[in-house]
């Protein structure tokens, strides 16, 4: 069981918006530390995709944009394209595990 | 370019011991803290280790403390996770990823991965 919970799959068709959820507690997420989002596609290693809760590195489309209420974070893509077909992983830190902990992942298929 | 590359991974059986490291390029590396990140066959992302430029601060998840060991030479810009008594469920691709911005921060980049099988 991962620490932050995510959906296990979200799937939509071409040009929809979708999110993802990402639930934490007190320890972590509601705790006030932040969240961030990684894209890993099929035989690659993760890349990072939103930092500090809502901020995208150079080079991210601004289709992709994270967002946080309380214990919980999201990601939302909008406009969504076949490259969009990954596994995303939210991650934060946990003050009581002391240690970063990930969500279990949500595999998007575009239909 | 920032690059990491990780090598030695490999099979082993249970009970066993095996070095990993990571060949950091394009960065400074003594000034950034470094982490050891797992994925099992299938399965989600698990951190595992976190070391600090100076070495001075190092944590381990629950599940490796005791058995992992992290370590880093800044002259040689490489980071090591020393395994011993693995274990079948320590069976996984061993990534390292450095940390970035403020507070516990976020892992950019990532390496490629080693693959650890543990196995009789």
């Amino acid at each position: 069981q991962s620490v932050l919970t995510q959906p296990p799959s979200v799937s939509g068709a071409p040009g929809q918006r979708i999110t993802i959820s990402c639930t934490g507690s007190s320890s972590n997420v509601g705790a006030d530390y932040d969240v961030h989002w990684y894209q890993q596609l099929p035989g690659t290693a993760p890349k990072l995709l939103i930092y500090g809760n809502t901020n995208r590195p150079s080079g991210v489309p601004d289709r992709f944009s994270g967002s946080t209420s309380g214990s919980s974070a999201s990601l939302a893509i909008t406009g969504l394209q076949a490259e969009d077909e990954a596994d995303y992983y939210c991650q934060s830190y946990d003050s009581s595990l002391r240690g970063w902990v990930f969500g279990g992942g949500t595999k998007v298929t575009v239909l | 370019e920032v690059q990491l590359v990780e090598s030695g991974g490999g099979l082993v059986k249970p009970g066993g011991s095996l070095r990993l490291s990571c060949a950091a390029s394009g960065f400074t590396f003594s000034t950034y803290n470094i982490n050891w990140v797992r994925q099992a066959p299938g399965k989600g992302l698990e951190w595992v280790s976190s070391i600090s430029g100076t070495s001075n601060y190092i944590y381990y998840a629950d599940s490796v403390k005791g058995r992992f060991t992290i370590s880093r030479d800044n002259a040689k810009n490489s980071l090591y996770l020393q395994m011993n008594s693995l274990r079948v469920e320590d069976t996984a691709l061993y990534y390292c990823a450095r940390s970035e911005g403020w507070g516990p921060g976020w892992f950019d980049p990532w390496g490629q991965g080693t693959r650890v099988t543990v196995s009789s």
